[in-house]
């Protein structure tokens, strides 16, 4: 059980186009998703916190107009790259939880981002 | 693909260290990685290792890598009930795309008083 995947895995677009990235936790509820962003040969860096039906909490850095993360239900949540440009080209990967301390943080497999 | 393990729960007294242990396949991996997730929190990065180092100290942190055997553990000196969360390694390992940062499932750190 608890599983979390992505869609896609990987993507390649065109400079000024929008990617939409889904992240889904198929066998449970997730309250709290997270998405963090991977630069090469560096670690993830945790761009926002979504909870379902409230607007997402960004990190300091990250532009939210930019990244745009809408969880609309409690077992989706989505990460839009708007006009994405060859500097966005990325590793993304979402993580699902109920929100409580109890239950565990699982991970999506990432998304790859390549913008050209 | 790359797997990694962690046992799920630590239960410590405070004062006492703690030893979190990571195991992992894939001999290429370059990058390793400790977070820690905190209630409620995503996932902070406490402390890193590269494949050729086989130990870092940090404060009160040390990780110690043995690559022979593809083991990676933390030890945190003097556990603070604070430092009850949830604790994940990660391996960074180069594929032909790219780089692919895989998690192990964490291990629940309980620090009782």
């Amino acid at each position: 059980g608890a599983v979390v995947s992505q869609h896609p895995s990987r993507v390649i677009c065109k400079s000024g186009t929008s990617v939409k990235i889904e992240c889904r936790s198929l066998d449970f509820q997730a309250t709290t998703m997270f998405w963090y962003r991977q630069f090469p040969k560096q670690s993830l860096m945790l761009m926002a916190t979504s909870n379902e039906g409230s607007k997402a909490t960004y990190e300091q850095g990250v532009e939210k107009d930019k990244f745009l993360i809408n969880h609309a239900s409690l077992t989706l949540s989505t990460l839009t790259v708007t006009s994405a440009h060859p500097e966005d080209s990325s590793f993304y990967i979402c993580s699902a939880s109920t929100g409580s301390f109890q239950e565990t943080q699982y991970f999506g497999p990432g998304t790859r981002l390549l913008v050209l | 693909g790359e797997d990694v393990e962690q046992s799920l729960f630590l239960s410590v007294r405070e004062g006492d260290s703690s030893v979190i242990n990571c195991t992992y396949t894939d001999s290429s991996s370059t990058y390793l990685y400790w977070y820690k997730q905190e209630p409620g929190a995503g996932l902070q990065l406490l402390t890193y290792i590269f494949s050729n180092m086989d130990m870092k100290q940090d404060q009160r942190l040390t990780v110690l890598l043995n690559k022979k055997d593809k083991h990676l553990s933390l030890r945190i000196a003097d556990t603070q009930t604070g430092d009850s969360a949830i604790y994940f390694c990660a391996v960074l390992r180069a594929d032909n795309a790219g780089n692919m940062l895989t998690f192990g499932g964490g291990t629940r750190l309980m620090v009782k008083p």
